[in-house]
């Protein structure tokens, strides 16, 4: 059964540096990947979705890239701001199953 | 936007009730998902439905059951609450693409439920 692992669970980084967040999966067969922010006691905003024929999607100061072959994805953050305090969690759609989430990293950008 | 509505940000109830939480899209989208996440366990789906009238069970059905009677709202019943359902419950809806269950999802803002 496909299981996803985002390490580490939790990041401090100082504020105006760029960063990377990392999701991986075990089943490459899937439809796609998806990245979601959720900010403490509320749901989850989707923030970027790569298709399995993709390689990576780009929103803003956000890029996700896609490697299936690997079982990795990665989720970049630009020039971080603290309004970026989250956590992230990474969700795949396998091709036999409902979508998996992984746990999430929670990401503190110190000021 | 879509807009997905849960009736209550937090609610508190006691051991036995019956309790509803409430779930409203307004995108038009066939399909409808519960999860409830808990710290270190992540999102656990809970119920699912493709269609009007129609469900499936998730990952962790026991103790709760939904009502999906028209296309915009799911509803999701603990029919005799217990402290173990205290949790985070997040309602989904997605379209459905070329893939079945659809491909982006979109959350509400959450029903932290307390069962005393």
């Amino acid at each position: 059964k496909q299981e996803v692992t985002q390490i580490p669970a939790a990041l401090s980084v100082p504020e105006g540096e760029n960063l990377v967040l990392n999701c991986s999966f075990t089943d490459s067969a899937i439809y796609n990947l998806q990245w979601f922010r959720q900010d403490p006691g509320k749901g989850l905003t989707s923030l970027l979705l790569i298709q399995s024929s993709q390689r990576e999607q780009t929103s803003g100061r956000l890029n996700a890239s896609l490697d299936k072959s690997s079982g990795r994805s990665t989720l970049y953050i630009a020039a971080s701001q603290p309004g970026d305090s989250a956590t992230y969690l990474c969700a795949v759609r396998p091709r036999d199953d409902k979508i998996i989430f992984g746990k999430g990293t929670r990401l503190h950008i110190l000021p | 936007d879509v807009k997905v509505t849960q009736s209550s940000r937090y609610l508190v109830k006691r051991t036995g009730e019956k309790v509803f939480l409430e779930c409203v899209q307004d995108m038009d989208h066939e399909n409808m998902f519960w999860y409830r996440q808990d710290p270190g366990l992540g999102l656990r789906l809970i119920y699912f439905s493709y269609d009007v009238k129609m469900k499936e069970k998730g990952d962790i059905p026991e103790g709760y059951s939904v009502s999906r009677e028209k296309k915009e709202r799911f509803s999701l019943i603990l029919e005799s609450a217990s402290t173990n359902q205290t949790s985070m419950y997040l309602c989904a809806s997605s379209t459905i693409t070329g893939a079945p269950l659809g491909e982006k999802l979109f959350f509400g803002s959450g029903t932290q439920l307390s069962v005393l």
